[in-house]
């Protein structure tokens, strides 16, 4: 089956503006997860979903990240007036949700955004 | 705080060799511990994981994990590495709620024919 897409796979854009990042989950997993990935860097945890519930936002570096998640499905992550420090690859995950430990642990990951600031 | 610690930013192991990835983690409760692997190009894919039991795990692709709670470690392994395993690796620690995970800063290997 088709596995977590997120668009658009590049992305540049000039210092001030804003973005908007897309993820799609794979089909009825109710769990989402992003990440950011800088260069040479692990992977930062930024925002999770589950279902329609009010999102984990802990690990959102500053108040111009936010993200959404409509119907419990497709997510957006929006990047308000860019820095250049925001250029990374932008990783979506997403599992089958809280339904037993076994259920929850695997994550399924996009191919990642790669954004870049000028 | 929770981390993950990858000791070793890059290793290069000839084709046939066995390999070892360092992984140490802290963390306070009981940890669930991933090793994920990044081909290029490619999006990560899950090797293998530990949740409780026996401390050996078995992957994919052939790698196998061991937990060590009094070294705070899960290294991964394997026996015979392949020129196919080049690409990063990445230990990661969930939270007992799965909502969060902390990965490690990645190990590169590469693969000498």
């Amino acid at each position: 089956g088709a596995g977590v897409s997120q668009s658009p796979s590049n992305k540049v854009t000039e210092k001030g503006k804003d973005v908007e990042l897309r993820c799609d989950p794979i089909s009825g997993h109710t769990a989402l997860y992003w990440y950011r990935q800088s260069l040479g860097q692990g992977l930062e945890f930024l925002i999770y979903f589950q279902g329609n519930s009010a999102p984990d936002k802990s690990g959102l570096p500053s108040d111009r990240f936010s993200a959404e998640r409509t119907g419990g499905s497709v997510s957006t992550l929006t990047i308000q007036r860019t820095q250049q420090e925001d250029s990374a690859v932008y990783l979506c995950a997403s599992s089958l949700g809280p339904a037993g430990v076994e259920r929850r642990d695997t994550q399924y990951f996009g191919p990642g955004t790669r954004l870049t600031v000028l | 705080a929770q981390s993950v610690t990858q000791p070793d930013i890059h290793i290069t192991v000839s084709e046939g060799a066995s390999l070892e990835l360092r992984c140490n983690y802290s963390y306070g409760a009981t940890p669930y511990l991933f090793w994920y692997v990044q081909s290029p190009g490619q999006g990560l894919q899950l090797l293998l994981k530990y949740f409780s039991g026996d401390t050996l795990v078995q992957g994919i692709k052939g790698f196998e994990a061991e937990f060590k709670r009094s070294q705070s470690s899960f290294n991964l392994r394997k026996p015979s590495v392949h020129w196919s395993d080049a690409a990063e690796y990445f230990c990661a620690v969930g939270l007992e709620n799965f909502n969060k995970f902390y990965f490690g800063s990645g190990t590169k290997l590469n693969v000498k024919p």
